[in-house]
């Protein structure tokens, strides 16, 4: 089966801009969350998101949104961007039985806020 | 409010020896805890996941304890190599929301042959 894949791997923006990042979870796997990585912060979770609605979110501003289409595939959408949002967003699915799920994680997007 | 600390920010072992990582939390009643690794510019890779009813669980050189009094989960690599050399991540959730996980911060692990 393939692994958790995002795309882009790597982006550049400037500050204000918008930005689209996409995840495309394992085969099968009907919920995606979304995690942002800083060296400052560690792993913070943004939202999670399961039948194409989102089930949990976490402490983020409204500038972070996402979504989930109905093949599982998911975008989150950062806008007016601001230097602090420099950082590595990883994508992670799980099979969602319920109970004691693993979160397989993709090579993440690494953006770079100018 | 929910706290996860993981023992040491880095941890140098020589090679052949048992790494003993750390992972203490408070305020939170975890269903699971799991394990990743993590190389740098690279998304962690599952390693082990052990419910709150288990104490231990082994997966090759691979051992992590869980105990739900104390609070903390001890994750052990016998025989280390360089190659396992990188970070660790501890990671609890939930059943009720097993889509979010919470994570330590991390302890970066060096090997050295």
């Amino acid at each position: 089966k393939a692994g958790v894949t995002q795309t882009p791997r790597y982006l550049i923006k400037t500050r204000g801009q918008q930005v689209t990042l996409s995840c495309s979870p394992i085969s099968g796997h009907r919920s995606v969350s979304w995690y942002q990585q800083t060296p400052g912060q560690g792993l913070q979770f943004l939202f999670e998101y399961f039948s194409e609605t989102q089930r949990n979110k976490g402490n983020f501003p409204g500038r972070f949104s996402g979504r989930q289409f109905s093949n599982s595939r998911s975008e989150m959408n950062v806008s007016t961007l601001e230097l602090g949002d420099s950082a590595l967003y990883l994508c992670a699915s799980s099979l969602d039985s319920g109970r004691a799920d693993t979160q397989y994680f993709g090579p993440g997007t690494r953006l770079t806020v100018l | 409010s929910q706290k996860i600390e993981q023992n040491s920010e880095a941890l140098n072992i020589q090679e052949g020896k048992t790494a003993t990582l750390t992972c203490n939390y408070t305020n939170y009643s975890p269903a699971y805890l799991q394990w990743y690794r993590q190389d740098p510019g690279r998304g962690p890779v599952f390693l082990l996941l052990i419910r709150e009813n288990e104490k231990e669980k082994r997966k090759e050189r691979l051992k992590v304890t869980f105990d739900t009094t104390l609070k903390q989960s001890l994750f052990h690599i016998t025989a280390s190599q360089p190659a396992d050399s990188a970070t660790y991540l501890c990671a609890l959730g939930t059943n009720t929301n097993a889509g979010k996980s919470t994570f330590g911060d991390g302890t970066t692990l060096t090997v050295k042959p």
